[in-house]
């Protein structure tokens, strides 16, 4: 079946610095990827949805400026969280969607910030 | 607006059998989805449905009903292991998920 990768699969940094997160489809290509927030005991949360070669559409309440999603390519895409706060600690999981519109989900990302 | 309902929290004995209900209002419909996520853990897919009727995977079954807007995923010989959220979500006209909240099911021996 269709493999997605997320890195790193956890993360602590000090408040004020960025990280990267990175999600792959591994055996297929992905024009669409998702990422998604989810904090303990609560339900997905969809942040954007990204399209290959194109800007991220970001859901509403979710600041474009902060999180910068990148998706270069049908294989990869990027999340940065810039001049991350604890409040930003969380599970951020990437979904990539194949060519029959199923979506795959990566092992997620767990961020702790300091 | 779009919306998916499922219960919040649901309690069954290991052996059992359990349905979780997933009912939506959504802009199209493309499809149904459900997953199985433990805590800590990205989802994990368990069953697509787009036409009407059971679809049977061993112990898990999903059933949809695109009239009644209703769906239902039904575990039977339940084992300790099957305790974790289970999320409904529908693909709207535009091929986006749309998520339920999600069923905590917790199995008691």
């Amino acid at each position: 079946g269709a493999v997605v990768s997320q890195h790193p699969s956890w993360v602590i940094c000090k408040s004020g610095t960025s990280v990267k997160i990175e999600c792959r489809s591994l055996d297929f290509q992905a024009t669409t990827m998702f990422w998604y927030r989810q904090f303990p005991k609560q339900s997905l949360m969809l942040m954007a949805t990204s399209n290959e070669g194109s800007k991220a559409t970001y859901e509403q309440g979710v600041e474009k400026d902060k999180f910068l999603i990148n998706h270069a390519s049908l294989t990869l895409s990027t999340l940065t969280v810039t001049s991350a706060h604890p409040e930003d600690s969380s599970f951020y999981i990437c979904s990539a969607r194949d060519s029959f519109h199923e979506q795959y989900f990566g092992p997620g990302t767990r961020l702790t910030v300091t | 607006g779009q919306n998916i309902d499922q219960p919040t929290e649901m309690t069954a004995t290991e052996g059992a059998i359990v349905q979780i209900n997933c009912t939506y209002q959504t802009s199209g419909f493309n499809g149904l989805f459900w997953y199985q996520q433990h805590a800590g853990e990205a989802p994990t897919f368990l069953s697509y449905n787009v036409l009407d009727g059971l679809e049977e995977k061993g112990r898990f079954s999903s059933f949809l009903s695109r009239s009644k807007g209703y769906s239902y995923l039904l575990l039977k010989e339940l084992q300790m292991k099957d305790s974790a959220s289970y999320l409904c979500a529908v693909v709207d006209s535009n091929y986006q998920l749309i998520w339920g909240a999600g069923t905590k099911l917790i199995i008691k021996p």
